[in-house]
């Protein structure tokens, strides 16, 4: 079946230090990859996507890269904030064959970033 | 534009009462979805429609919940009778028919049953 597998949370840091969430994916078809982010209090906004292999999505200093190869959507930043201390959730839709385009998330990882 | 808005924000209800959710989608949107997120765990969908039709409800869990969109506008989710294990965060999501899966979320719902 289709799903989605991310690091267990949560992942304390320091300012400026760099992140990376682990996010892999078992899928039939060809999917789209997103990662969403919901910080405290608010609801899942949409962080950035990716819609075919090799592609990148960025926003907010945040990149993840659509690896076919190693079925992974890894999320990176170079240099946190506190601003970015949330829950980031990986995701993934089928594309078209009639899909309804729901998303399967993954478990979330918690962000707690430190001054 | 306003966003997409979910009411209540938090429902606290006792083990076979009855409680409804409410979504209202971004205006134009066609594509209405629901998600729920159990004690921390993965979110899950639930359902989905376009316009007022049911295009796949394969994520609800039983026959006590329980969805509409009539007129194809807002759209509501009645859990009848609640259980303990229908505790979580109840997510409401639209998007338009002719983007690329772009969808946006409400606040969520947290329903606490006791």
């Amino acid at each position: 079946g289709n799903s989605v597998t991310q690091m267990e949370g949560p992942v304390t840091l320091s300012e400026e230090a760099f992140l990376t969430i682990n996010c892999t994916y078992t899928a039939t078809g060809y999917p789209s990859l997103f990662w969403y982010v919901q910080y405290p209090g608010e609801g899942l906004q949409l962080l950035l996507k990716a819609t075919k292999a090799d592609d990148k999505g960025s926003n907010k200093g945040f990149e993840a890269t659509y690896r076919k190869e190693t079925t992974s959507f890894h999320l990176e930043k170079g240099s946190v904030q506190v601003s970015d201390s949330a829950v980031y959730f990986c995701a993934l839709t089928l594309r078209g064959g009639g899909a309804t385009n729901k998303l399967i998330f993954g478990t979330g990882t918690l962000l707690a970033v430190q001054p | 534009e306003a966003g997409v808005t979910q009411f209540p924000s938090h429902s606290v209800i006792e083990k076979g009462q009855t409680v409804t959710l409410r979504c209202d989608p971004i205006s134009g949107h066609d594509n209405l979805y629901w998600y729920r997120r159990v004690m921390g765990k993965e979110i899950k969908f639930l359902l989905h429609f376009v316009k007022e039709s049911k295009q796949d409800e394969s994520g609800m869990p039983n026959n006590r919940f329980l969805a509409e969109r009539t007129g194809g506008t807002y759209s509501t989710l009645k859990v009848q009778p609640a259980e303990l294990e229908d505790s979580g965060v109840y997510f409401c999501a639209s998007s338009q028919e002719d983007t690329s899966y772009e969808q946006y979320f409400g606040p969520g719902t947290r329903l606490t049953v006791t």
